[in-house]
């Protein structure tokens, strides 16, 4: 069964800085991968998604990820943080060996900016 | 185009009764998954729904269940509330509900079990 780690359940970065979010995954078959935002009392929020072709996957508000393979890891980055970033971030991959959808997320990552 | 809606935002129960949550997909979309969210446990899948079918089922108890209409709006169902159902209970949708597709999700509905 697919499975995703978040390492680090809270990241504090100042404004301005490199905003780095480690997500590795486990998977028996080629995944789908995606990266979530959440805001206070509020639903899931697409960031990006990897299915297949270009390992580097650029995503809405100036976020990216890259899949690597050897390493299983999709980190998410933005190089310059802003203010409204800060929520929490979630990592998933896509768990669909019956043809359905059912997304197996991680544990999530709280970004906090500091001014 | 209208998102994801969940009726009702908010919700207090009692345990020992039950509890009924709604959602409306986007149109046009034919699968919907609901998820449960803790602080403790995270994000975890209950059901997903296509075509008024269920495909497949998450690690819960029989207490949840859910249903898919013939407009694809969907239910789901506890029965008698337990004090750890208290969640944020999130509805998905998507268009096929194939592993690729984008997941739309609603804003939530908090559940306050007492």
């Amino acid at each position: 069964a697919q499975s995703v780690t978040q390492l680090g359940s809270h990241v504090s970065v100042s404004e301005g800085a490199l905003v780095l979010l480690r997500c590795n995954y486990s998977s028996s078959v080629p995944p789908y991968l995606f990266w979530y935002v959440q805001y206070p009392n509020q639903g899931l929020q697409l960031l990006l998604k990897y299915t297949t072709g270009a390992t580097l996957v650029k995503g809405i508000n100036g976020f990216e990820a890259e899949f690597k393979k050897s390493e299983t890891s999709f980190h998410l980055t933005k190089p310059s943080a802003h203010m409204s970033d800060a929520a929490e971030y979630f990592c998933a991959v896509s768990d669909s060996i019956q043809g359905a959808q059912k997304l197996v997320f991680g544990q999530g990552t709280r970004l906090t900016i500091n001014p | 185009k209208a998102g994801v809606t969940q009726t009702p935002r908010y919700l207090i129960k009692t345990r020992g009764q039950q509890v009924t949550l709604s959602c409306s997909p986007i149109s046009g979309h034919r699968s919907v998954s609901w998820y449960q969210q803790t602080p403790g446990q995270g994000l975890q899948f209950l059901f997903e729904y296509f075509s008024e079918t269920q495909r497949n089922k998450g690690n819960f108890p029989g207490r949840f269940s859910g249903r898919q209409f013939s407009n694809s709006r969907s239910e789901m169902n506890v029965s008698t509330l337990e004090l750890g159902d208290s969640a944020l209970y999130l509805c998905a949708s998507s268009f096929y509900g194939t592993g690729d597709m984008e997941a739309f999700f609603g804003q939530g509905t908090r559940l306050t079990v007492v």
